[in-house]
């Protein structure tokens, strides 16, 4: 049973339009949202997150939506550069605790043409 | 540089032998966290600790156990690998707190392949 879900396996966007990637959670307990980027052989580097009591974070050309009803978030990356290029992973987590665990989504392919 | 060393970088090892993977942090982090990725699969939780022997299965924890004996390591042990453990494995570390949400910092990971 997936609880953090990301459709989209990849994204082919031109240089300087908008990115943008899509999450879906299904766990009414997570209260904090976070995307990653991650490059081959490397490991997952930490973008920009937003807590349950926002609806929006920016962060310079990344900016996060949450839609708490719809359970979804996504991340816009305007302008897009081709460095961008990479597999960008939502993760989700409740509060801390005991259970304070991420649950990664399986990952977009996000590809940036010059 | 978020303070976090895995060791080995790469192994390979032969089926039925044990393994053990290192996670240590120098930031003195509470929590500590053993992903591995997988093509078609992502991150997937296998083992964290949410403190000093302290810690609890993830979603893919069949054939692994952790200890963690002090704040700074974190070990994975691969009881008797299989094939089907090949895999990158990444340790991750997280400060956070009951009333608190944080990121979570990854190491570079470590390519297991088991022959």
């Amino acid at each position: 049973d997936q609880q953090v879900k990301q459709n989209s396996p990849s994204l082919s966007v031109q240089e300087g339009r908008i990115s943008i990637l899509n999450c879906d959670y299904t766990n009414s307990m997570f209260d904090y949202f976070l995307w990653y980027k991650k490059y081959p052989a490397e490991g997952p580097t930490f973008l920009i997150s937003i807590s349950s009591i926002k609806d929006k974070n920016e962060d310079g050309r990344f900016t996060v939506f949450l839609n708490k009803s719809a359970k979804h978030l996504s991340l816009h990356i305007v302008p897009s550069q081709p460095g961008d290029s990479a597999v960008y992973f939502c993760a989700a987590s409740p509060l801390g605790g005991s259970n304070y665990k991420l649950t990664f989504g399986k990952g977009t392919l996000l590809t940036v043409n010059p | 540089d978020a303070g976090i060393t895995q060791s080995p970088r790469h192994k390979v090892t032969e089926t039925g032998t044990p393994v053990t993977l290192r996670c240590h942090q120098t930031e003195n982090h509470r929590y500590m966290y053993w992903y591995r990725q997988d093509p078609g699969h992502g991150l997937r939780l296998i083992h964290y600790s949410y403190g000093v022997k302290d810690t609890d299965k993830g979603e893919v924890s069949d054939g692994y156990s952790v200890s963690r004996s002090k704040t700074e390591d974190f070990l994975l042990t691969l009881e008797s690998a299989t094939s089907s453990q090949t895999s990158v494995y990444f340790c991750a570390i997280r400060k956070g707190s009951a009333s608190m949400n944080t990121e979570a910092f990854f190491g570079q990971g470590t390519r297991l392949t088991v022959v």
